[in-house]
């Protein structure tokens, strides 16, 4: 079955600085992996996601996503950081019939 | 617009009491999925259904039911059994699998027992 870590569940940058979310995941076969952000009181909306192909993926808001197979990871960053930006992220893999979820990162963003 | 609809956005239960949540999409999706989001603990699957009138339990269904009579209806209800109900629920749509869509999300409804 498919697993997620994501490291650190709180991270702190200041506001212009470099944004990297750590994430590492387990599957049995070639995994759909997923980014979602959160706001307060809010659902997830979907950052970006891997599927197949190139293994750089851009998503919305400036964010990008590099899938690792040798290292099983799927790291998110940001190179400049906005204030824009503090919100919980979250990252999932999804393998047959099942999505599975991080515990999730909370980044804080200082000005 | 097409997307998901969650109700209540806030809601007080009494003890022993039954809750429904309602959980309407008009995206046409195939599957829909209730989760539950406690804090530091990421995303719990309580049920989901991949077409009407069937539906599998998830990772921590006891305590909780749900329906699935329309395509586009999905309500869950929380009941007397379910002892720690406090939460955050949220609701997730998606085409049928493989899920490389990923999942679009409602806006959550946030029980409380009073």
């Amino acid at each position: 079955a498919q697993s997620v870590t994501q490291l650190g569940s709180h991270v702190s940058v200041s506001e212009g600085a470099l944004v990297l979310l750590r994430c590492n995941y387990s599957s049995s076969v070639p995994p759909y992996l997923f980014w979602y952000v959160q706001y307060p009181n809010q659902g997830l909306q979907l950052l970006l996601k891997y599927t197949t192909g190139a293994t750089l993926v851009k998503g919305i808001n400036g964010f990008e996503a590099e899938f690792k197979k040798s290292e099983t990871s799927f790291h998110l960053t940001k190179p400049s950081a906005h204030m824009s930006d503090a919100a919980e992220y979250f990252c999932a893999v999804s393998e047959d019939n099942d999505m599975r979820f991080g515990a999730g990162t909370r980044l804080t963003v200082k000005p | 617009d097409g997307g998901i609809t969650q109700s209540p956005k806030y809601l007080f239960r009494k003890e022993g009491q039954n809750v429904t949540l309602s959980c309407e999409q008009n995206l046409n999706h195939d599957a829909m999925y209730w989760y539950r989001q406690d804090p530091g603990q990421g995303l719990r699957l309580i049920y989901y259904s991949q077409i009407v009138n069937d539906f599998q339990k998830g990772d921590i269904a006891e305590g909780y039911s749900v329906s699935r009579e329309k395509k586009e209806s999905f309500p869950l209800t929380v009941t007397s059994a379910q002892k720690n109900p406090t939460a955050f629920y949220l609701c997730a749509s998606s085409m049928d699998h493989p899920r490389a869509d990923g999942y679009t999300f409602g806006s959550g409804t946030r029980l409380t027992v009073v």
